[in-house]
């Protein structure tokens, strides 16, 4: 199974905060990672596909990169609504598997 | 508009059994791979199990294999997961989520229901 580490855990950021969230997988899943976002109580969001592509409707601040075994999720000029927790997600192969979860809580 | 609602979820006794059904609407049903995806209080995201739109192809994660089962009625555009041999551990939200596309391959998980709570408990 491929294994996907996020870091951090954990984030504390201010409101106009560029922030950079990363994914490590196990073994190489090309560029087959996806970023969702999830707020309390609600279900997941897709934001990032295949590394790089916004979803329809996110706005441009997010962004991907990234290929190979090494990804990041970008957040430029956090807004509030921003707040939540970001999962990354390998859709390489089977079994899909997740990482563990990054909380972005407001400074 | 793709909806998707969850039912069934509520207390199950460990070793005992639950069904849980994903109603669709808004999309083809017959032509879109389908997935569960759970998420224990507090804890992340893990996939569940998975079902090909015609559902002839399908997969489950280790932790669930021989105890779940994953199905579909396309006439009834409904998904289902029979959950046998409960566990403590199987306590979670469980979200049936439609793919992005109709690509044979795709596991982009773009449509989400709002979930069903199982609660495993004696």
């Amino acid at each position: 199974d491929i294994q996907m580490t996020q870091s951090p855990s954990s984030l504390s950021a201010s409101v106009g905060d560029t922030v950079t969230i990363t994914c490590r997988a196990s073994q190489s899943i090309r560029i087959f990672l996806n970023w969702y976002q999830q707020k309390s109580g609600t279900a997941p969001k897709l934001l990032i596909r295949v590394a790089s592509s916004l979803q329809s409707g996110v706005p441009s601040r997010f962004s991907g990169s990234g290929s190979g075994t090494d990804f990041t999720l970008t957040i430029s000029g956090l807004q509030p609504e921003d707040f939540a927790t970001y999962y990354c997600q390998q859709s390489y192969s089977t079994p899909i598997t997740f990482g563990q979860g990054t909380r972005l809580e407001i400074k | 508009e793709v909806q998707l609602v969850e039912s069934g979820g509520g207390v199950g006794q460990p070793g005992g059994s639950l069904r849980l059904s994903c109603s669709a609407s808004g999309f083809i049903f017959s032509s879109y791979n389908m997935n569960w995806v759970r998420q224990a209080p507090g804890k992340g995201l893990e996939w569940v199990s998975y079902i090909a739109s015609s559902g002839d192809s399908i997969y489950y994660a280790d932790s669930v294999k021989g105890r779940f089962t994953i199905s579909r009625d396309n006439a009834k555009n409904s998904l289902y997961l029979q959950m046998n041999s409960l566990r403590d551990e199987d306590t979670a939200v469980y979200y049936c989520a439609r793919v992005l596309s109709q690509d044979p391959g795709d596991k982009d998980f773009q449509h989400w229901g709002q979930g069903t709570l199982v609660s495993v408990s004696s």
